[in-house]
Order: structure tokens, then sequence, then C-alpha cells
């Protein structure tokens, strides 16, 4: 079975500069989620779509940070402006309907901010 | 405040020697108490859910256990391939059924 895919896998943009990201999950995986984790923390949701529906964003900046999920399976993040402290590892996960088998996370993009 | 606390956030041991890794956990009603090993470089691989005071689940040289305030991971002679970062996360009642508060991390290595 194929794993959560995520690319580009490292990205090193200036400040203020737009980035994207893509996530492409497992297939069959109703529900997608967004994740930043700053070096030394745990990860911290920032969007949970539910097939092509927002469960949740409430930790999403959104100011900069907006999230789509077309046709309910690959999903995009972009941020625009970029800001030094948006340097980040930003995981995708997905799951099926029950959460009781756990959340499959992707590899992460690796973004630095100059 | 929700919030997940690890402890330590760093463990060395040697080969074999067994150990515990601490998650104690403060949200308005837990839903699940997850367990997540993560390799550098790499996205968090699920380990274990637990749901209820009293449970337990094993694989390999891991034991997850869950009290009412906090869940311990239990590693049982450990080899050096054990050698990750162990977090735990919580779903809470009042949170989206996926919204997790992950705590910072146990590192743990494992010298041969």
């Amino acid at each position: 079975e194929a794993g959560v895919a995520q690319s580009p896998r490292y990205k090193i943009i200036e400040k203020r500069q737009s980035v994207a990201f893509w996530c492409n999950p497992i297939s069959g995986h109703a529900t997608l989620y967004w994740y930043q984790q700053i070096l030394g923390q745990g990860p911290k949701l920032l969007i949970q779509f539910q097939n092509n529906g927002v469960v949740d964003d409430s930790q999403l900046p959104k100011d900069r940070f907006s999230a789509e999920r077309l046709k309910g399976v690959d999903s995009t993040l972009k941020i625009q402006p970029a800001k030094l402290e948006d340097s980040a590892v930003y995981l995708c996960a997905s799951s099926p309907p029950s959460v009781a088998g756990g959340q499959f996370f992707g590899p992460g993009t690796r973004l630095t901010v100059l | 405040e929700d919030q997940v606390t690890q402890s330590p956030e760093a463990l060395r041991l040697q080969e074999g020697e067994s150990s515990s890794l601490n998650c104690s956990y403060t949200v308005s009603g837990l839903r699940g108490l997850f367990w997540y090993r993560q390799d550098p470089g790499k996205g968090p691989e699920f380990l274990f859910t637990l749901y209820s005071a009293g449970e337990e689940k094993e694989k390999e040289r891991l034991k997850a256990t869950l009290t009412k305030k906090e869940s311990f991971l239990h590693i049982t002679a450990p080899k050096p391939e054990d050698s990750a970062t162990y977090l735990c996360a919580a779903a809470y009642y009042g949170g989206s059924q996926g919204n997790l508060i992950f705590g910072k991390g146990t590192k743990l290595s494992v010298k041969p």
C-alpha cells in the first residue's frame, strides 16, 4: 500500500515570498490533515479536511496560510507571504473514517525562510 | 488549558537496559491517547491507541499503558534500532475527532 506522498521535500525561500506544498493521501482515506512541526516540538494541527470540506481550521493563521482539497483527494497548503517564524516541517497525514488506527503521516516538507 | 507533557526530554540507554517514557495529559475529556515513533527526517509512525484507564497494548519490545492522568511507554531490552523520538498525543472531546494535541517527544538513544 502506497503511503502519504508530499512534495517538495525541501524548500528555501526569502521572507515575504510565497510557497506551496502538495500532498497526496493514502487511497480511500477521507480525512486529511496538515501539521506544522517546529524543531524540538510536537506537530501542531493547522487544518483538517473531511473529503473536500474543512472540519477544523481553528489554528490556521488565515491571514497568510490557505489550504484546499479539491475533489476530496490531493491537497495543497500555501503560505503567502512567508515569515521567518514559518520555518518548520509541514506534515501531511491521512486517516480512514475511524481514527482508532491512528493517522498516517507523509515524510514532510522542510521549509526554511531566510 | 489542554496540554500533553512528556518526560524525560532525552533518554540514553545501553542495549538491553529497560526503561519507561512518561506522558502526562490534561484534556477536557480524553477521546484517545496515541503513541507515535518519529525517525530523523521522517513523519511520525503510528504505534498504539489507548482509550481507557487500565488498558495496555504491546508491540515487540514496546508496551503502552494508560491511567486517568498519564500514559507510559515501557521499553524492554531495547536495541539500537529502537533509537528514535517517541511522541505522545491526546484526542479530546470538544475538539474534532482527529484533532490531536502532541507532546514535545522523548528522544531515545540506545547504545550497543
